[in-house]
């Protein structure tokens, strides 16, 4: 069972273009970050998003956290083909989680130029 | 710094042999956790440890031992390894476990192929 759904799962879309990947849970996170990795490295953290409803910016890139602190999301404004790459959401546990990180599936964005 | 280095970084392996993973970090991490990847499947938690001494079990921790008996390293050993066990694995650490917005630093990962 997959604490964190994250969709769509694969996303291939055309420089310039906007898109919004959703991260989504029945459990409340004390935090939920936002990771991306490249083909044969680890994960590289973005964002981390604590508060509900908070809003992060990243250049071209935006955070959101859910008020009930549940879910988020990540838009990113005028797609470049740098912006490819597995985008990863993780929830933070809490009370007798606290200590463990929970994945999402992952999205695999390709941008074209 | 060297961050998080794995090793080694391509392994293939018959069932029912064993061998362990190499994780080291030197930026003084008390946290330090394992995890594999497989596709579709995103990071999956094996095993976990807030400190020298400490560790505990992931999500999917059978067939998987640690140990931590030194703040820089976290081997992870597989006791007889199974083709269910093929898969990359990530090594990670941060600064500590207790606050929300730590950021995990990952290594490169260890390929594993089990025939």
């Amino acid at each position: 069972t997959q604490l964190l759904e994250q969709s769509p799962q694969f996303l291939s879309i055309q420089e310039g273009e906007n898109l919004t990947v959703y991260c989504n849970s029945s459990s409340v996170f004390s935090s939920l970050q936002w990771y991306r990795q490249e083909p044969g490295e680890g994960p590289v953290l973005l964002v981390t998003v604590v508060t509900g409803g908070e809003v992060k910016k990243l250049k071209r890139l935006t955070f959101q956290f859910g008020d009930a602190r549940k879910d988020s999301s990540l838009h990113i404004t005028a797609a470049q083909p740098g912006d490819t790459g597995l985008y990863l959401c993780a929830g933070a546990g809490r009370g007798s989680t606290l200590g463990r990180l929970y994945f999402g599936r992952g999205t695999q964005l390709t941008v074209w130029p | 710094n060297a961050g998080v280095t794995q090793t080694p970084k391509f392994q293939v392996l018959k069932t029912g042999q064993s061998m362990t993973l190499q994780c080291a970090q030197d930026m003084n991490h008390e946290y330090m956790s394992w995890y594999r990847q497989d596709p579709g499947m995103g990071l999956r938690l094996i095993h976990y440890s807030v400190g020298a001494g400490i560790t505990d079990q992931g999500e999917v921790p059978n067939g998987y031992n640690v140990s931590r008996s030194t703040t820089e390293d976290f081997p992870l050993r597989l006791l007889s390894a199974a083709p269910s066990q093929t898969s990359v694995y990530f090594c990670a650490s941060s600064y500590s476990w207790r606050g929300a917005q730590e950021t995990q630093y990952f290594g490169p990962g260890t390929r594993l192929l089990v025939l």
